[in-house]
């Protein structure tokens, strides 16, 4: 079965501080991806990443990056020098070969203050 | 280009009323997904249209629940004789096509309220 986990239901940081968002996922596919989604007060998901199971190179966006471990099965977010932009909802989320489904996880709500 | 619209954006019904939400997805987007997400709450899969084919309706939580889409346009998602437990934000999701790695592209949702 399918899961994604983000046990972090809310952070709250001061504005220039780094934070990482934790995404740990359950599957018993060798092939999958993974997604980082931004929902901010809007409501409307921002895509944001995707990782295939075959690609554990880390990935640099700019203040973002996001670090893949399939030993540990976790898919984390970190934010760099934050900034009060950055406040939303984030989710994680995972999809397996065959299966056109996103499986979200509860999302982690991050206040960015100044 | 246009992203993905959903009509309306609000909808306040009371309990035992049937409602209907719509969904317009990205124009050439084969792939049409509905997902609900209750307050606080992540998103969970509702349907999954691709195409011509059957839809996947693994996630409708009840036989209240019915998602029509002609061909490869618009999606009405029905909820029959709604619940309080219905209330939720309604997503749509477009792909262009109906693969695993494939971004969806979500539209801003309707806010469901069953009084």
């Amino acid at each position: 079965a399918q899961k994604v986990t983000q046990a972090q239901t809310e952070i709250s940081v001061v504005e220039k501080e780094d934070v990482t968002l934790d995404c740990v996922y359950e599957t018993r596919d060798t092939t999958y991806y993974l997604f980082w989604y931004k929902q901010p007060p809007s409501g409307e998901l921002v895509f944001l990443i995707r990782r295939n199971s075959f690609d554990e190179q880390n990935e640099i966006s700019g203040r973002y990056s996001w670090n893949f471990q399939k030993s540990t099965s976790s898919f984390n977010f970190t934010i760099t020098a934050s900034q009060v932009v950055d406040s939303a909802v984030y989710f994680c989320a995972l999809s397996e070969q065959g299966a056109q489904k996103l499986v979200f996880g509860q999302g982690t709500r991050l206040t960015i203050n100044p | 280009g246009a992203g993905v619209s959903q009509s309306p954006s609000n909808k306040v019904t009371e309990k035992g009323k049937d409602v209907e939400l719509r969904c317009d997805p990205i124009s050439g987007h084969t792939a049409l997904y509905w997902y609900r997400q209750r307050l606080g709450q992540g998103l969970e899969f509702l349907i999954y249209f691709q195409g011509n084919s059957a839809p996947d309706k693994s996630g409708l939580p009840s036989d209240r629940f019915s998602a029509e889409r002609t061909g490869e346009s618009v999606s009405t998602l029905t909820i029959q004789r709604t619940q309080q437990e219905d209330s939720a934000v309604y997503l749509c999701a477009s792909s262009s096509s109906g693969t695993s790695y494939n971004e969806q592209f979500f539209g801003p949702g309707t806010r469901l309220t069953v009084l």
